[in-house]
C-alpha cells in the first residue's frame, strides 16, 4: 500500500500557483519525497524530489515540513498543460520499486 | 531523441498467445522496470532489474519473464496471455534521482 495521502481532485485557474498536499506521516528518516504526473495516455513524468530542504527546479517547487509529516508541491504557474494526475511517493532511492497511490487529478481550467 | 522508448506502442491478441514488449533506453542507466497500469488506473511494480539483481513483485505471475540482452534494453515476455493482463504496461530506468517512463504499450487480450 502506499504511504502517502492526497485529496483525489482540485482544480486552479490557469496562471496562478497550484499548491499540492500530501500528508506522509509514516515516513522514515532515509525516505525521500517524490512527485511524478501522468498526462493522459503518457508515461508519468518525473519531477522533483527532496529529503528535508526545500527544493526547486524549471518545473516545480518542494515544500517539505520541518516534522517531514507532509509536503506540498508547488506549481508556481500553472497552465493548462500541467492538467495531469499527481502521484507523491516516499521511497529510500529512485532506484527502488516504487509504490503509487492514486494519485490527485489536477485540472488547469482557463 | 526518445529517452525511453517502447514497442509496440499498441498490441492486440488472443487469448493463449505468447506476445513480447520491447523496451530501450538511451540514458546509460543501470536500472531499469516495468510497470503494468490497469483500467483502474493504478500503477503496479512488476520487476525492477539491474546488471546484478532482478527483484519481481510476488504478485506477478510467472507467466511474466523479463529478458534483458544488455543493460540498455529490458524486454516482457509473457506467455499463455489472458484476458486479465489487459492493460497499459511502461517501461522505465533510473540512476540517482528520478524515473524516467516510457510512452507506455496497451496491451488488448481478446
Amino acid at each position: 500500500d502506499a504511504k502517502t495521502t492526497q485529496p483525489p481532485s482540485m482544480d486552479c485557474a490557469e496562471g496562478r500557483a497550484a499548491n499540492l498536499p500530501c500528508n506522509h506521516s509514516t515516513i522514515s528518516g532515509n525516505e525521500y519525497v517524490y512527485w511524478y504526473r501522468q498526462i493522459h495516455s503518457q508515461g508519468p513524468q518525473y519531477i522533483i524530489h527532496g529529503l528535508k530542504n526545500n527544493e526547486t527546479n524549471e518545473m516545480a517547487s518542494l515544500i517539505i515540513t520541518e516534522d517531514r509529516k507532509s509536503s506540498t508541491l508547488i506549481l508556481p504557474h500553472a497552465t493548462l498543460r500541467d492538467t495531469a494526475v499527481y502521484y507523491c511517493i516516499v521511497s529510500e532511492d529512485s532506484n527502488y520499486q516504487l509504490i503509487w497511490g492514486a494519485g490527485t487529478k489536477l485540472i488547469i481550467k482557463p | 531523441d526518445t529517452a525511453v522508448s517502447q514497442t509496440p506502442k499498441y498490441l492486440v491478441t488472443q487469448m493463449g498467445n505468447d506476445k513480447s514488449i520491447k523496451c530501450e533506453q538511451n540514458l546509460g542507466h543501470d536500472t531499469m522496470y516495468w510497470y503494468k497500469q490497469d483500467s483502474k488506473k493504478f500503477l503496479k511494480i512488476m520487476f525492477s532489474y539491474n546488471n546484478k539483481e532482478l527483484i519481481i513483485n510476488e504478485t506477478v505471475p510467472n507467466r511474466f519473464s523479463p529478458k534483458s540482452p544488455d543493460k540498455a534494453h529490458l524486454n516482457l515476455h509473457i506467455n499463455s496471455l489472458e484476458l486479465g493482463d489487459s492493460a497499459v504496461y511502461f517501461c522505465a530506468s533510473s540512476q540517482g534521482a528520478g524515473q524516467y517512463f516510457g510512452p507506455g504499450t496497451r496491451l488488448t487480450v481478446t
